[in-house]
């Protein structure tokens, strides 16, 4: 069966500081893969979505990027993270576009 | 792009009756409209979903309805318990893009 991790599972970092996160999916290969976010109380924003290794879509503008160095990795990165990146990080997988499968997600506060 | 717009964002009902959530889209591309349940500091979990070939589907207490020409589809719960309160969100998708989610509805049982 899939499943899918992150890591890690909560992240208090000062403001400017980088950051990255990382989700893995296994039991599955060419999934599709994203990132969303949850503000505190509120819904969830896509951020970026792959549909294959080094192909990134990103959703809105913002000082986050996303990488995918193998299939099934997906990673969340900041060079100087902002008050206003603090949230909820969830990663998806799917295929063919389908049903997406969320991960644990991992919570981060920018102090 | 895609917009889902979600009401109630707060629903309040007794135990044993039934709920109901809203949600309208505005791109007739979408074919695909999952709804999610999230639980207070956890991940969103796929509850039920639909597709655009499809005008109900039901799963126990649970089911969902769409009407492609109005572009709207919702969310029934029957029977409800108190374990159903939670946040739900629906969602729509067309293709290998990322979901756009609603804002959530809080939906609580009372005893």
């Amino acid at each position: 069966s899939q499943t899918i991790h992150q890591w890690p599972a909560t992240l208090v970092q000062p403001v400017g500081s980088p950051l990255s996160l990382e989700c893995t999916v296994e039991g599955t290969s060419n999934p599709n893969l994203y990132w969303y976010r949850q503000a505190a109380g509120r819904g969830l924003q896509l951020l970026f979505y792959s549909v294959g290794i080094g192909q990134i879509s990103s959703e809105v503008p913002q000082n986050l990027s996303a990488s995918r160095p193998q299939d099934r990795q997906f990673i969340l990165s900041s060079k100087k993270l902002l008050l206003s990146d603090s949230g909820f990080y969830l990663c998806a997988w799917s295929v063919l576009g389908s049903e997406q499968y969320f991960g644990p997600g991992t919570r981060l506060t920018v102090t | 792009g895609e917009n889902v717009e979600q009401h109630p964002s707060t629903l309040s009902v007794q135990e044993g009756d039934s709920a109901v959530i809203k949600c309208t889209y505005s791109d007739s591309a979408s074919n695909y409209f999952p709804w999610y349940k999230q639980e207070l500091g956890k991940r969103p979990q796929l509850i039920i979903d639909i597709r655009s070939n499809v005008g109900e589907k039901k799963d126990q207490r649970i089911a969902v309805t769409l009407n492609k020409t109005a572009k709207h589809f919702s969310l029934h719960i029957t029977e409800t318990q108190p374990e159903d309160s939670a946040v739900y969100f629906c969602a729509a998708i067309e293709s290998s893009d990322g979901l756009t989610f609603g804002k959530g509805t809080h939906l609580i049982i009372q005893p």
